[in-house]
């Protein structure tokens, strides 16, 4: 079956603007993750949905970050008036059984 | 704060050597995970320990627990140019939030 599909693969955007990134995960995935992963960098936890559980919002590092998850689905990652240190790669994952992790090819942000 | 720190930041070997790094965490987990990356992009699940057991192997590669020192380590046998990649360990710890180290970059040579 398909794997986890991240769209854009590339963003370029002009600093102030909004973006919306999207995660569609693999069918049945019940967990989806979202991480941050600057140059060179290890990966960064944003937030974290479990099924029909209250998402743990706890990596998000600032209000201008949001994330839903529509229908236990598809999950789109928000960032609004978007900053130069917001350029990185992110990254979306999700699991059947909350254990292997399934990651997507990431989308590029970049932010001039 | 992150919950793993990956040791060597970065490794360079040849072809045919083993390749060992380490991985330590902080807090108590439910397992440890292994995942390998390549190109700075999407990761691959590699292994999985559990935190009742202290050893696992795959294929090539063997990983260790030790819960008292909270650390691991993965060990690739016999390493090839392929498994030039970057890896991370993954914890988690009662919620299943996934935390990753700052990884290794091994690079091994033909």
């Amino acid at each position: 079956g398909a794997g986890v599909s991240q769209s854009p693969s590339n963003k370029v955007t002009e600093k102030g603007k909004d973006v919306e990134l999207r995660c569609d995960p693999i069918s049945g995935h019940t967990a989806l993750y979202w991480y941050r992963q600057s140059l060179g960098q290890g990966l960064e936890f944003l937030i974290y949905f479990q099924g029909n559980s209250a998402p743990d919002k706890s990596g998000l590092p600032s209000d201008r970050f949001s994330a839903e998850r529509t229908g236990g689905s598809v999950s789109t990652l928000t960032i609004q008036r978007t900053q130069q240190e917001d350029s990185a790669v992110y990254l979306c994952a999700s699991s059947s059984d909350r254990e292997k992790l399934f990651f997507g090819s990431g989308t590029q942000l970049s932010v001039l | 704060s992150q919950q793993g720190e990956e040791d060597p930041q970065a490794l360079s070997i040849q072809e045919g050597e083993n390749a060992t790094m380490n991985c330590s965490y902080k807090t108590s987990i439910n397992n440890l995970q292994w995942y390998r990356q390549n190109s700075g992009r999407g990761l691959v699940h590699l292994i999985l320990i559990r935190s009742n057991e202290r050893e696992k192997h795959s294929g090539r590669l063997r990983v260790t627990l030790d819960t008292s020192k909270k650390s691991s380590s993965l060990l690739i046998t016999a390493s090839r140019a392929a498994d030039t990649a970057s890896y991370f360990c993954a914890t988690a710890s009662g919620t299943y939030k996934y935390i990753f180290g700052t990884g290794t970059r091994l690079k091994v040579l033909a």
